[in-house]
């Protein structure tokens, strides 16, 4: 009940094209819903996040799609850039009473100009 | 800027080693995470602390140990280093305020034993 599945594990997209990575999770309680995104050589960063209260959410070209009917969640890229190239994870919490991640174990996205 | 280093990029160890990785963040944060990141595995917690002196196992903790004696510093520990840690090792913190759950990493620490 603890686990985010994510796919998958890794995306080849042509430049322009929409990028579209999935994460799954079994546990109700979870109510807060992070996407990290990790270039080479770095650590992961916050990218976007979302709360169940809500369907959507869209920060410029990115955008959280979230189904709580379904326990899924995803996040879509619009015009993917060869700039946009790196791993993201999606991650889920039980924000009230900890402020553990649990981490899905990644997707490795290229995009080819 | 907000800010967490670690305090190498790349060891190298030879097993039976005890090795000690530093963490160091700048942000006044309650929070620390040790993550190991593994390729198809994503990012496993090992232990996590939030207070000075307080550590919660997280879901890998065999061979490891960790210490928190300064709110800004959390040290990892391989009693024993063997060839299966091999692996990256991330640092973490964040704040324990009402919705403030960001996670801020740092760079990493690529460790091989051998």
């Amino acid at each position: 009940q603890q686990q985010v599945k994510q796919s998958p594990q890794s995306l080849i997209v042509q430049k322009g094209g929409i990028s579209i990575i999935n994460c799954a999770y079994e546990n109700t309680a979870f109510d807060y819903f992070p996407w990290y995104q990790q270039f080479p050589g770095k650590g992961p960063a916050l990218l976007i996040a979302i709360r169940p209260d809500v369907s959507e959410k869209k920060e410029g070209r990115f955008t959280i799609s979230f189904n709580k009917s379904a326990k899924q969640f995803s996040l879509h890229i619009m015009d993917s850039q060869p700039g946009d190239s790196a791993t993201y994870f999606c991650a889920a919490n039980r924000s009230y009473n900890t402020d553990k991640l649990i981490f899905g174990t990644g997707t490795r996205l290229q995009v080819f100009p | 800027d907000v800010k967490v280093t670690q305090s190498s990029r790349y060891l190298v160890k030879r097993t039976g080693e005890k090795v000690f990785l530093e963490c160091v963040q700048d942000m006044d944060h309650e929070n620390m995470f040790w993550y190991r990141q593994d390729p198809g595995l994503g990012l496993r917690l090992i232990y996590f602390s939030y207070d000075v002196k307080m550590k919660e196992k997280g879901d890998i903790p065999e061979g490891y140990s960790v210490s928190r004696e300064k709110k800004e510093r959390f040290s990892l520990i391989l009693e024993s280093a063997s060839t299966n840690q091999t692996s990256m090792y991330l640092c973490a913190s964040s704040s324990s305020g009402t919705g403030q759950h960001e996670q801020y990493f740092g760079p990493g620490t690529r460790l091989t034993v051998t």
